[in-house]
């Protein structure tokens, strides 16, 4: 079983329209959480980190982070077709820097 | 300009060979990572480095291992590669600590035969 799951799998949201995007935690070593955005045939790119408890907000983009829970979500409003694109959400592992990542939530943004 | 380097960007071999993946930094970044990304998989970690001659196995380390003999190089390398193992391999760096998040390069493409 994967570390890092994500929900959902995949995402349809119209333009201007709120996604949310969450994910947990399995292993209770986690120290960091950040969150991924990867377009279609590019590399990963760090859109946003949490590391305490409560929410974080930079610009249309929103994390919150539930430690007791191992629970982070990503909230993104206005929706824009450029935010269509495959989110990540990693963790890092006390004791060794391991950064695991889940498989994903691929994000569509209808015009 | 911070980056990561991976070369080749695109390559087919055919079972059997071997295959050598290289990944370069110029950040001095102590430690970098390889992973590998399937679809509907994410992206699953092969090994990681902590600096020179410092290195741990990730999640999917069998058939696989790797090589650092300088702090700003990372190599991957397939000993008679499979066809299970055609996958996107993606380098990462990042300074070190648990709160850093790794910096990807653009990842090679392998196509097993």
């Amino acid at each position: 079983q994967q570390k890092v799951q994500q929900s959902p799998e995949s995402l349809i949201v119209p333009e201007g329209g709120m996604a949310s995007l969450n994910c947990t935690s399995s292993d209770r070593n986690v120290d960091y959480f950040w969150w991924y955005r990867q377009h279609s045939g590019k590399s990963p790119k760090m859109l946003m980190s949490i590391f305490s408890n409560g929410e974080k907000e930079e610009g249309r983009f929103t994390v919150h982070l539930n430690k007791a829970s191992l629970h982070t979500s990503l909230h993104i409003r206005d929706s824009q077709p450029s935010d269509s694109a495959l989110y990540l959400c990693a963790a890092s592992m006390a004791g060794g820097y391991k950064v695991v990542f889940g498989s994903g939530t691929r994000l569509l943004v209808s015009p | 300009d911070m980056k990561v380097t991976q070369m080749p960007r695109y390559l087919i071999k055919r079972m059997g060979e071997n295959v050598l993946l290289e990944c370069g930094q110029d950040m001095s970044h102590e430690t970098m990572y390889w992973y590998r990304q399937d679809p509907g998989l994410g992206l699953q970690l092969i090994y990681i480095s902590y600096d020179v001659d410092s290195n741990s196995e990730g999640d999917i380390p069998k058939g696989y291992r790797v090589s650092r003999k300088k702090r700003e190089h990372f190599s991957l390398i397939l000993d008679s590669a499979k066809t299970n193992q055609t996958s996107v391999y993606f380098c990462a760096s990042s300074l070190g600590g648990n709160n850093q998040a790794p910096l990807f390069g653009e990842g090679t493409r392998l196509s097993v035969l």
